[in-house]
Order: structure tokens, then C-alpha cells, then sequence
């Protein structure tokens, strides 16, 4: 079975630093693995995902993600927050459908 | 429409009644999946389908809820004998084939209250 775990509900940050949010997974085959992005009262939206083509994935809004299968982690970056990336963010992962099993979320907070 | 369309937006009704939710995918789209959402937590996989076959609805908590999409578009997702546990936000999502690494599109939801 597959599993995902984001490490801290919560992260905050301010504007201009890094962000770092932590997604660790469990699979028994290679996975695939996406970030998701929901700002409020909007459905969630693909940041980036990892289809095995390439260890380090950009997305969009400057955000990556580096797979590291010896560490089980898919852990998203942005070298400089803005205000408008506050929102929740959501690790998954899928592995033979479409059906994406998700992390419990992460809220990021941006401060002036 | 461009993108995935929900309705109601909210829906408040009360324990023992049934409701249905409705899913409109983007026009073409292949696979639709349902997931259920509680307050802080990840979306919870329901169900989803290839066109109009149910594929996997092994995410469906029990037999009160169902889903059907007869025509290969647009789904309902129904709970019946509603109870306050089923309070959730209840989200569609649909993908333009049915390829495990395929951008899902999710909608805005429906929120569900039992009262």
C-alpha cells in the first residue's frame, strides 16, 4: 500500500526566504508523485509532479521538487516566498491508476 | 464550461435524508474520480471511472453511498440516510486520459452539512 506523510501542518515563513515543505512516501513499487496547491474556496491545482523522468521537477510559480528514493522524500522548494504562495499544499502519490492517495496537507504562511 | 463544475456549492440537510452531489467534468475528459475532504485533512479517494465503467470504488466508506456516470460525462455521487459523519467537502476531479502520471482538475466542491 501506498502512503504519504507531510511532515508539519504548519509552516511559516517570511517574505523573500526559503520555503521548504517537507513529503515523505512509502511505496512498494516506484511511484509517481505530485505537489498540489489549494488556495481557499478553489479546487486544488498541480504544482508539479515526478513521472521518473527526471530527479529534480520544476512546476510552476518557481516552485521544485527533488525525488529521492534512498531518503522516501519529495520535498517542495522556492528559493523566495511571495505573499500570494500563502495557501495549503498537499504531497501525493499514485502508482498503477489515477487514483492519488494525499498527504494530510501543509498551510504555509508568508509574513511581510 | 472550462473547467469542473459542482453543484450545489453547499448543501445543508438533515440526518436521514438523502442527497446528491453532481459532477460536471471538462468537456472530452476520460476519468472522473471523488474524493471526500474533512476539515485539515488530505483528499480521501471515493471512487472514480473511465467514461461511464466504475473502475475502483473501493474508497466508498460503505453501501449508503454510490456513484453512477451513465453517459460517460457528467457524475452523481449519491449518499443516502445521510448521517453526521458524512459532513465533508466533497470534491470531482477529471483527467483528459486515463494515464497513471495525468493532471487531475479538481473542482470547487460541495460542502456537505448534516444536521
Amino acid at each position: 500500500a501506498q502512503s504519504v506523510t507531510q511532515l508539519g501542518s504548519h509552516v511559516s515563513v517570511s517574505e523573500g526566504a526559503l520555503v521548504l515543505l517537507r513529503c515523505n512516501y512509502s511505496s512498494s513499487v516506484p511511484p509517481y508523485l505530485f505537489w498540489y496547491v489549494q488556495y481557499p474556496n478553489q479546487g486544488l491545482q498541480l504544482l508539479l509532479k515526478y513521472t521518473s523522468a527526471a530527479t529534480l521537477v520544476k512546476g510552476i510559480n518557481g516552485f521544485e521538487a527533488e525525488f529521492k528514493k534512498s531518503e522516501t522524500s519529495f520535498h517542495l522548494t522556492k528559493p523566495s516566498a511571495h505573499m500570494s504562495d500563502a495557501a495549503e499544499y498537499f504531497c501525493a502519490v499514485s502508482v498503477n491508476t489515477g487514483k492519488l492517495i494525499f498527504g494530510q496537507g501543509t498551510t504555509l504562511q508568508v509574513k511581510p | 464550461g472550462a473547467g469542473v463544475s459542482q453543484s450545489p456549492r453547499y448543501k445543508v440537510t438533515k440526518r436521514g435524508q438523502d442527497v446528491a452531489l453532481r459532477c460536471d467534468p471538462i468537456s472530452g475528459h476520460v476519468s472522473l474520480y471523488w474524493y471526500r475532504q474533512a476539515l485539515g485533512q488530505g483528499p480521501e479517494f471515493l471512487t472514480y471511472f473511465n467514461y461511464e465503467a466504475q473502475q475502483d470504488k473501493s474508497g466508498l466508506p460503505n453501501d449508503r453511498f454510490s456513484a453512477e456516470r451513465p453517459e460517460g460525462s457528467i457524475s452523481t455521487l449519491t449518499i443516502q440516510r445521510t448521517e453526521q459523519r458524512d459532513s465533508a467537502m466533497y470534491r470531482c476531479a477529471s483527467s483528459s486520459n486515463r494515464g497513471t502520471n495525468e493532471k487531475l482538475f479538481f473542482g470547487s466542491g460541495t460542502q456537505l452539512s448534516v444536521l
